[in-house]
């Protein structure tokens, strides 16, 4: 079992719609990840927050905003999205100043963008 | 530019025998390099993983060797299990600060029985 949970785990929306995607861990972790992943390529970083606060934007377009409420919580919030920001979402976490780089991801987000 | 890369997108090894996997990477300001395991509609999991002062380390059946003037690591999984047929991502992060991990671009391991 994964301990970072993410919902939802399959999301079809259209250009116009307004959605989130959600992530939880309680492992005590204070660094968080949103990582982007299509068919077939590695998963690339999308956003790091450090102790709540946005350490790495990558730069990402301002149709995806993300938010980190508290130490356990990780949003990112779509809107006006394009098909071609159809992917697996994936969130990670990981210890702050990890001497072992690890991060641990849940399963992710496949979403679709009609 | 990719800073990490694995050159072989497959292998495929028979049940009991050796899985070699490669990876190769560019910036030498990386510390800790990783292996995952990902299965097909679930996040990578983590495998094993080797500092940079190190040259090799060692996990039951997955052994990661680091060769850093060739910039090279490789992951030994020895004898390799129908269940280990996944694909594997090398990942490394960097000692600047920037804790994010960066992936190469995958080995899918077929394990045939």
């Amino acid at each position: 079992d994964t301990e970072v949970t993410q919902t939802p785990k399959h999301l079809v929306m259209g250009m116009t719609n307004k959605k989130s995607l959600k992530c939880e861990q309680h492992m005590g972790h204070r660094a968080m990840y949103w990582y982007k992943q299509k068919a077939k390529k590695p998963p690339e970083l999308m956003f790091v927050y450090s102790y709540e606060k946005l350490s790495i934007n990558e730069s990402v377009p301002s149709r995806f905003s993300p938010e980190c409420p508290n130490s356990s919580l990780l949003n990112l919030h779509l809107h006006a999205l394009q098909p071609e920001d159809s992917a697996l979402y994936l969130c990670a976490s990981s210890q702050a100043g990890g001497s072992t780089g690890e991060l641990f991801f849940g399963e992710g987000s496949r979403l679709t963008v009609l | 530019d990719q800073q990490v890369k694995q050159n072989s997108p497959s292998l495929s090894v028979q049940e009991g025998r050796i899985s070699i996997l490669n990876c190769d990477y560019t910036n030498s300001m990386f510390d800790y390099f990783l292996w995952y395991k990902k299965y097909p509609a679930e996040g990578p999991t983590f495998l094993i993983s080797i500092s940079s002062i190190k040259d090799k380390n060692e996990d039951g059946r997955f052994t990661v060797f680091l060769n850093k003037s060739a910039k090279h690591l490789s992951l030994h999984i020895v004898p390799s299990q129908p269940g280990d047929s996944a694909v594997y991502f090398c990942a490394a992060r960097s000692d600047t600060g920037r804790r994010a991990l960066t992936f190469g671009s995958g080995t899918r391991l077929q394990v045939q029985p």
